[in-house]
C-alpha cells in the first residue's frame, strides 16, 4: 500500500510570512503532485513534478513553489502567505502511467 | 480546457436505496481520457474507488459501478442498494495526457438508515 505523509497537519501562519508544506512518500512513485482544496470545492492542482529536481505548474500556481529535492520528497512553499491561501492541502503520489493517485492525509492551512 | 462536473451535494438516501451520481468531463487535451471516481469516508484520506482507461467499459468496486460513456462524455456513479457505510463524500476526476488529474468538486453522499 502506498504511503504518502504530510507534515504538518495543521499549521497557523500571519500574513506575510513564510509557510512550509512537507511531503514525503516511501513507494518509488514518478509523480507527485500538490492540490488545495477550499470548503465546498474540488481539488485544484497547484504543482506537479514528474522527477527529482524538476518541477511544473499546474493550474493555480501564483503565489506558491515547489521543490522535489528527491524522488521520495515534494515540497509546496508560501514565500508570502496571504488570507485566501487558507485552505486544506492536499499531496499524492503515482506510478506513471497508472493514473491512480495515492494521496496524503491533508495539511489544513490558516492564515491570519 | 479538461474539466468535469458532477451532482452538487448533498445527496440523501434510505438505506437500500438506488443511488445514482453524474458525472460528465470534457476533455479537449486528449480523446480518451482516463476516469475515475475518489471516495472520502469520515475520517479517512481520499482514496481510489474505480476507474477505467477504456471507452465503452465499466468498472466496479464495493457494489459500486461506472461506465465510460464517450458519445454523452459521461461517467455517471451508480449502486442498486446503499448501506449507511456508503456516507461520504464523492468525486468524479479525469485524466489527461499530460499526466494532470482535474476533480469534481465532490458529492456528499448522506445514508439514513
Amino acid at each position: 500500500e502506498a504511503a504518502v505523509t504530510q507534515s504538518p497537519r495543521s499549521k497557523v501562519a500571519v500574513t506575510g510570512g513564510k509557510v512550509t508544506l512537507s511531503c514525503h512518500q516511501t513507494n518509488n512513485h514518478d509523480y507527485m503532485y500538490w492540490y488545495r482544496q477550499d470548503t465546498g470545492h474540488g481539488l485544484r492542482l497547484i504543482h506537479y513534478s514528474y522527477v527529482a529536481d524538476s518541477t511544473e505548474k499546474g493550474d493555480i500556481p501564483d503565489g506558491y513553489k515547489a521543490s522535489r529535492p528527491s524522488q521520495e520528497n515534494f515540497s509546496l512553499i508560501l514565500e508570502l502567505a496571504s488570507l485566501s491561501q487558507t485552505a486544506v492541502y492536499f499531496c499524492a503520489s503515482r506510478v506513471s502511467g497508472t493514473g491512480q493517485l495515492y494521496f496524503g492525509e491533508g495539511s489544513k492551512l490558516t492564515v491570519l | 480546457g479538461d474539466s468535469v462536473t458532477q451532482t452538487e451535494g448533498p445527496v440523501t438516501v434510505s438505506e437500500s436505496e438506488s443511488l445514482i451520481i453524474n458525472c460528465t468531463y470534457s476533455a479537449t487535451s486528449i480523446a480518451y481520457p482516463n476516469l475515475f471516481w475518489y471516495v472520502r469516508y469520515p475520517g479517512e484520506g481520499l482514496q481510489l474507488l474505480l476507474k477505467v482507461i477504456t471507452a465503452g467499459q465499466k468498472g466496479s468496486s464495493r457494489g459500486f459501478e461506472a461506465t465510460y460513456n464517450k458519445e454523452t462524455t459521461s461517467f455517471h456513479l451508480q449502486k442498486a442498494s446503499v448501506q449507511e457505510s456508503d456516507s461520504a463524500v464523492y468525486y468524479c476526476a479525469l485524466g489527461n495526457s499530460n499526466n494532470r488529474i482535474f476533480f469534481g468538486d465532490g458529492t456528499q453522499l448522506v445514508v439514513k438508515p
